[in-house]
């Protein structure tokens, strides 16, 4: 089945990580992403993780995906007021060579100075 | 290089009207998927083009309909717009048929009266 789920807030003081995470139920998603939407803007891609793998860090941002259980964590290090956003995480449907996208529903990210 | 454009950004429309979207993808891109984005529904996904062939379509009826041009520029059509059609509608664009990375416009913002 086709189902990503997200806790909906997560508030953070800013200089301190934070870990949004993520739960997929297809076991043959491929890649998995983070997207980041500030308000009245589309999405930003952050970062993307193989299933293959089980870490990836990009800077600040660190990708952990644990496949055994279908889960995916974003950590922000040294977080900024300008982190606040609304994060997705997603997965590619890559049946058939197709770039269908299943979304999470959102992770709204408050960073507090 | 520029990224994705959508125009028109903002739209107004009445309900059984009709309205076309337009969605430029990077330059080279030849994918183009389009996803709507509402507060009850979160981000869904519409249809997906590549190479002028329609690869995909989402679970929304026939009202929806797409297609993509030859310079891989591609437009979406709302046929008899009702007011649960008010939206986010976010373009995608990709290099090439299962790229992993899939960059988004800012979107169009329709809003249905």
């Amino acid at each position: 089945g086709e189902d990503v789920e997200q806790s909906l807030f997560l508030s953070v003081r800013e200089g301190d990580s934070s870990v949004i995470n993520c739960t997929y139920t297809d076991s043959s998603s491929t890649y998995l992403y983070w997207y980041k939407q500030e308000p009245g803007a589309g999405l930003q891609l952050l970062t993307y993780i193989f299933s293959n793998m089980d870490m990836k860090q990009d800077q600040r941002l660190t990708v952990l995906l644990n496949k055994k259980d279908k889960h995916l964590s974003l950590r922000i290090a040294d977080t900024q007021t300008g982190d606040s956003a609304i994060y997705f995480c997603a997965e590619s449907m890559r049946g058939g060579a197709t770039n269908k996208l299943i979304f999470g529903t959102g992770t709204l990210l408050a960073v507090q100075p | 290089k520029a990224g994705v454009t959508q125009t028109p950004r903002y739209l107004i429309k009445t309900r059984g009207q009709q309205v076309t979207l337009s969605c430029s993808p990077i330059s080279g891109h030849r994918s183009v998927s389009w996803y709507q984005q509402t507060p009850g529904q979160g981000l869904q996904f519409l249809f997906e083009y590549f190479s002028e062939t329609q690869r995909n379509k989402g679970n929304f009826p026939g009202r929806f309909s797409g297609r993509q041009f030859s310079n891989s520029r591609s437009e979406m059509n709302v046929s008899t717009l009702e007011l649960g059609d008010s939206a986010l509608y976010l373009c995608a664009s990709s290099s090439h048929d299962g790229s992993y990375e899939q960059y988004f416009g800012p979107g169009t913002r329709l809003t249905v009266t």
